[in-house]
């Protein structure tokens, strides 16, 4: 079975460029997240969908990021402009239903450093 | 205070040894527990879920919570060098569409 799939897994970009990032959740599933991590912060949520509308955005820096699903099967982070602080891992996860029993699953990762 | 703390280690133990992981939480609200494992450059993938308090057995896993001590932890008996990741606990209050409190996580390596 596909997993979760996120592309590009490495972006490096200046500071000021737009970077967007994007995201196939799992077939079906209807609940699909963002989230960063850091070394000093950890996993952190950004933003999270259900049935493709934005359920809780408040992790999100509204003034740089924005978070769209336009369908069930993409979604995409963008960061414009971006800073060097924007630099971690940023991974997408989705999962069936927001049962604990019902885990997130979660992509690779995109790896993104802002110079 | 960070609502889930947990002790990012490293910790290094010989193969076959008995791993501890631990978090504290200071959100009494938070009922269900989880503990997920993430290999270097790979995504979390879900260990073990627990609700509420008490203990739950997977193989060579135990899950632990102590919710009166507001405390969770993770056992691994019998460790291998496949164990070796990065271990990081969630908890969640599910109060309708709560998400998920994650640790920093605890880095883990069995040498063999």
């Amino acid at each position: 079975d596909a997993g979760v799939i996120q592309s590009p897994r490495h972006e490096v970009t200046e500071m000021g460029q737009e970077v967007t990032l994007r995201c196939k959740p799992i077939s079906g599933h209807d609940y699909l997240f963002w989230y960063r991590q850091t070394m000093m912060q950890g996993l952190e949520l950004l933003v999270y969908f259900n049935n493709k509308a934005v359920m809780d955005d408040s992790g999100m820096p509204k003034d740089r990021f924005s978070a769209k699903m336009p369908n069930a099967s993409f979604s995409t982070l963008k960061i414009q402009p971006s800073e060097p602080r924007d630099s971690a891992v940023y991974f997408c996860a989705s999962s069936f239903g927001f049962l604990m029993d019902q885990p997130q699953h979660f992509g690779d990762g995109t790896r993104l450093s802002i110079l | 205070q960070k609502e889930v703390e947990q002790d990012p280690g490293p910790l290094s133990v010989p193969e076959g040894a008995i791993v501890s992981l631990n978090c504290t939480y200071s959100n009494s609200a938070f009922q269900y527990f989880m503990w997920y494992r993430q290999y270097s450059r790979k995504g979390p993938e879900l260990l073990m879920y627990t609700y509420s308090s008490g203990n739950k057995e997977d193989g060579r896993f135990t899950a632990q919570v102590d919710k009166s001590s507001k405390y969770i932890s993770l056992f691994i008996r019998d460790s291998q060098p496949s164990d070796s990741a990065t271990y990081l606990c969630a908890m969640s209050a599910w109060s309708g569409n709560t998400p998920l409190v994650f640790g920093k996580g605890t880095r883990l390596s069995v040498i063999a």
